[in-house]
């Protein structure tokens, strides 16, 4: 149980498009899903909450309008990188909180690789 | 905003022997540490995780121990293998549960020595 899945695994776009990363809880529903930036070598930095039903969260340094979710249902959430330049390259990788809301465990997606051209 | 220290960087331990990492936090009210094992090119896999009304945690050749007083929890690993190399990131939840984001440590690249 607990399977976290993401879409596309690895995406390479040219400079000015946008583009959707899916992130799908599998066997559970998820009240709160994460969203987080690695970049090589680095660690993983929180962008983003999103809450079924509601806007997203964002951390302070992430700009919202770049970086669009939406949290359509509670196994379902998607970040949208808008106008893509190659600084956005990067890891992304969602996570799902699976349980009470006074339980924090997280389970992770195995990540999208974004290449900006 | 909370900080998560990790130490060390690099570890490089012979196969069957104990690999330790630790890591400290700054704030007073975060009540769940979990650790992540993270291979190259895959997301993070939690391996273990100990919440802050428990000291010592284990399962099979992994334990994690907390001291809340100290602010500094710590990954065990024993009789390790060569599947264990991995980079391992430690994490803190805050009081705000399962709303909350994870903040992590910088990571440990643990090598196994065969």
């Amino acid at each position: 149980g607990a399977v976290v899945s993401q879409h596309p695994s690895w995406v390479i776009c040219k400079s000015g498009t946008s583009v959707k990363i899916e992130c799908r809880s599998l066997d559970f529903q998820a009240t709160t899903m994460f969203w987080y930036r690695q970049f090589p070598k680095q660690s993983l930095m929180l962008m983003a909450t999103s809450n079924e039903g509601s806007k997203a969260t964002y951390e302070q340094g992430v700009e919202k309008d770049k970086f669009l979710i939406n949290h359509a249902s509670l196994t379902l959430s998607t970040l949208t990188v808008t106008s893509a330049h190659p600084e956005d390259s990067s890891f992304y990788i969602c996570s799902a909180n699976r349980g009470r809301v006074s339980y924090n465990e997280q389970f992770f997606g195995p990540g999208t690789r974004l290449t900006v051209l | 905003g909370e900080n998560v220290e990790q130490h060390p960087s690099t570890l490089s331990v012979q196969e069957g022997d104990s690999a330790v990492i630790k890591c400290t936090y700054s704030d007073s009210a975060s009540n769940y540490f979990p650790w992540y094992k993270q291979e190259l090119g895959k997301g993070p896999q939690l391996i273990i995780d100990i919440r802050s009304n428990v000291g010592e945690k284990k399962d099979q050749r992994i334990a994690v121990t907390l001291n809340k007083t100290a602010k500094h929890f710590s990954l065990h690993i024993t009789e390790t293998q060569p599947e264990d190399s991995a980079v391992y990131f430690c994490a803190e939840g805050g009081a705000g549960g399962g709303a909350d984001g994870l903040t992590f440590g910088k990571g440990t690249h643990l090598i196994i020595q065969p």
